[in-house]
């Protein structure tokens, strides 16, 4: 079974420019999540969907970036412009989430991102 | 405020042996916990969960205890193969919410 998909796996831009993250989660999952992973902060959630609707977005850093998934089997994370320190590795996983919790999320293998 | 803590940023366990990685909480409302191993250049893959009605959860080699009372939590991984050698996070997961909070990680080194 294929699972999340990220692409691309890699990007290095310079600063200013517009960066695209994409993402595929698995077919029947519905509640999606974007992760940043640092140095610093560790892994911490930027944004989740379920039923391709946002419903907590507390964790984006910055107006810069924004989340969209306008269908069940696609999202972008994009972030402009894009500035040196959002070099990190960003994360996106699935779920399939029900009314008692717990579920497991299922990661990509992210996409390392680096910002001159 | 780090929510979730592993104090222990890494551990050295002889193959065979037991590897015992320790998790903190400070939020008593946490409903769920969840283990994640991490390799280099791959994504987490999630290990095992516990909710917070039970104390033990076991599955093949992984079992993970809850002690509610002390807000603590640990993996045990018996006999240790060289294959767990990966960076292992404890997350968590509040009553009614998807989201989760994640510690900052421990980095397993199984000895052949």
């Amino acid at each position: 079974d294929a699972g999340v998909i990220q692409s691309p796996r890699h990007e290095v831009t310079e600063m200013g420019q517009e960066v695209t993250l994409r993402c595929k989660p698995i077919s029947g999952h519905n509640s999606l999540f974007w992760y940043r992973q640092t140095m610093m902060r560790g892994l911490e959630l930027l944004i989740y969907f379920n039923n391709n609707v946002p419903i907590d977005d507390s964790g984006m850093p910055e107006d810069r970036f924004s989340a969209k998934m306008p269908n069940a089997s696609f999202s972008t994370l994009k972030i402009q412009p894009s500035e040196p320190r959002d070099s990190a590795v960003y994360f996106c996983a699935s779920s399939l989430a029900s009314g008692g919790g717990g579920q497991p999320q299922h990661f990509g293998d992210g996409t390392r991102l680096s910002i001159l | 405020d780090q929510q979730v803590k592993q104090n222990s940023p890494s551990l050295s366990v002889q193959e065979g042996r037991i590897s015992i990685l320790n998790c903190d909480y400070t939020n008593s409302m946490f409903d769920y916990f969840l283990w994640y191993k991490k390799y280099p250049a791959e994504g987490p893959t999630f290990l095992i969960s516990i909710s917070s009605i039970k104390d033990k959860n076991e599955d093949g080699r992984f079992t993970v205890f809850l002690n509610k009372s002390a807000k603590h939590l640990s993996l045990h991984i018996v006999p240790s193969q060289p294959g767990d050698s990966a960076v292992y996070f404890c997350a968590a997961i509040l009553r009614g919410n998807e989201k989760l909070t994640f510690g900052t990680g421990t980095r397993l080194t199984i000895i052949p």
